[in-house]
């Protein structure tokens, strides 16, 4: 089993629908949570960190931890044609800070 | 302004010759990464530093070799790249390493990449 496994896409929504991207983890060593987007041709850039369980807030975008079933979700709210990009969910001990990825999946937001 | 830049954004090379990839960043921090890759997959650590200790992935093949002459560059050799070495090479950036609480801050500062092409 790997570390981390994240829903295979690619995804294809219309535009203003509501995004769920979903991730879970087998190590419980994980305290530190990350969603990271990737346009085509770039690098990762950091768009939600949360520290152990809960919920997290920012815009459009909700990011959520659940460390007793090890699952971790990505909410995009009113989504948007600039959404389009790959997602990877990423994650991280306390000690080691060596990321852990998901493969990441491809979301297109159609006009 | 670009905080971490790597340089070429695209490098083809011939089977076996060695190529060299650099990055540079102007955050000032510790540590830097280099990953690699491929299309559909997770990025795969290759080897971080942190300050000047080099610190090797276990299943990183010797082919791979990296440098850190300063703070400020770190540059990736590969000695003789073979057809599955073709990907996407990441630079990584953080403040520190082994920290008891991290925030936001901590986390990692991507490049653009490096994309191989090995011909």
């Amino acid at each position: 089993q790997k570390e981390v496994e994240q829903d295979p896409g690619p995804l294809s929504v219309p535009e203003g629908a509501i995004v769920s991207l979903n991730c879970t983890y087998s190590n419980s060593a994980f305290q530190y949570f990350m969603w990271y987007r990737q346009y085509s041709r770039k690098g990762p850039e950091l768009l939600m960190y949360t520290y152990s369980s809960g919920n997290k807030e920012d815009g459009r975008f909700t990011a959520q931890v659940d460390k007793s079933s090890k699952y971790i979700s990505l909410f995009i709210r009113d989504s948007q044609p600039s959404d389009s990009a790959t997602y990877l969910c990423a994650m991280m001990g306390g000690a080691n800070s060596k990321l852990t990825f998901g493969k990441g999946i491809t979301l297109s937001v159609r006009p | 302004d670009a905080m971490v830049i790597q340089n070429p954004r695209y490098q083809v090379t011939q089977f076996g010759k060695p190529v060299t990839l650099s990055c540079s960043q102007t955050l000032n921090h510790n540590v830097m990464y280099w990953y690699q890759q491929k299309s559909s997959q997770a990025p795969k650590l290759l080897f971080h530093y942190y300050d000047k200790d080099f610190n090797n992935e276990a299943d990183t093949p010797d082919n791979f070799q990296s440098r850190r002459p300063n703070t400020s560059f770190c540059f990736l050799d590969i000695r003789s790249p073979g057809l599955g070495d073709a990907a996407m090479y990441l630079c990584a950036t953080s403040r520190d390493w082994g920290l008891a609480r991290l925030t936001s801050t901590d986390t990692q500062y991507f490049g653009p990449g490096t994309r191989l092409t090995v011909l």
